[in-house]
């Protein structure tokens, strides 16, 4: 079946620290793929997202790049900020297939000035 | 624009009580969600609603849970009899439509069976 599996977490960083947080997936059809981020107290929020391999998303300085080859999906940033403490998902969607997002488990990560 | 909105945001109860959580989609929506997120998973879907059709409801217990969406507009999702496993976060989430595939989510429901 169609899976996420990302790095586990909790990741603390100093500010302005580079982030990377991994993301493979296995996936019966060609997925799309996502980033969601929820802030404490907060709903999921779509981060940023790629349809098809070696589409870049990237948003608020955070970028992915679909990697078909490596079926990997990798979330980075630069410079993190206090304000990017949140938990990350990693998500796939199998369009015309199950039409369901299926997600990773999370990876917390805490941001220190 | 207002976003996906649910309530109540917490609920506490005592095992074997029903529960109900409503969930109002984005205005133009048709593509309803609703997700179990149990304590650090990934959400997980439980049954999306086309229009007020339940299109995919193969991970809903139906034993114990059912959804409704009367008008294709607003939701609600029950449980009856409640048990301490369906301590969660539950969350609604909308789409424009299945070709749009961004999901817009809700702040989510966070229940606890005592």
């Amino acid at each position: 079946g169609d899976s996420v599996t990302q790095m586990e977490g909790p990741v603390t960083l100093s500010e302005e620290a580079f982030l990377t947080i991994n993301c493979t997936y296995t996936a019966t059809g060609y997925p799309s793929l996502f980033w969601y981020v929820q802030y404490p107290g907060e709903g999921l929020q779509l981060l940023l997202k790629a349809t098809k391999a070696d589409d870049k998303g990237s948003n608020k300085g955070f970028e992915a790049t679909y990697r078909k080859e490596t079926t990997s999906f990798h979330l980075e940033k630069g410079s993190v900020q206090v304000s990017d403490s949140a938990v990350y998902f990693c998500a796939l969607i199998i369009q015309g297939g199950s039409e369901k997002l299926v997600f990773g488990k999370g990876t917390k990560l805490t941001v220190n000035p | 624009e207002a976003g996906v909105v649910q309530s109540p945001r917490y609920k506490i109860i005592e095992k074997k009580q029903p529960v109900a959580f409503w969930c109002n989609p984005i205005s133009g929506h048709n593509t309803l969600y609703w997700y179990l997120q149990n304590l650090g998973q990934g959400p997980e879907v439980l049954i999306r609603y086309e229009n007020e059709e339940a299109v995919d409801d193969s991970q809903l217990p139906k034993d114990r849970f059912s959804a409704e969406r009367l008008k294709g507009v607003d939701s609600t999702l029950k449980i009856q009899p409640a048990e301490l496993g369906d301590s969660a976060v539950y969350l609604c989430a909308s789409s424009l439509n299945l070709a749009n595939n961004e999901q817009f989510f809700g702040p989510g429901t966070r229940l606890t069976v005592l």
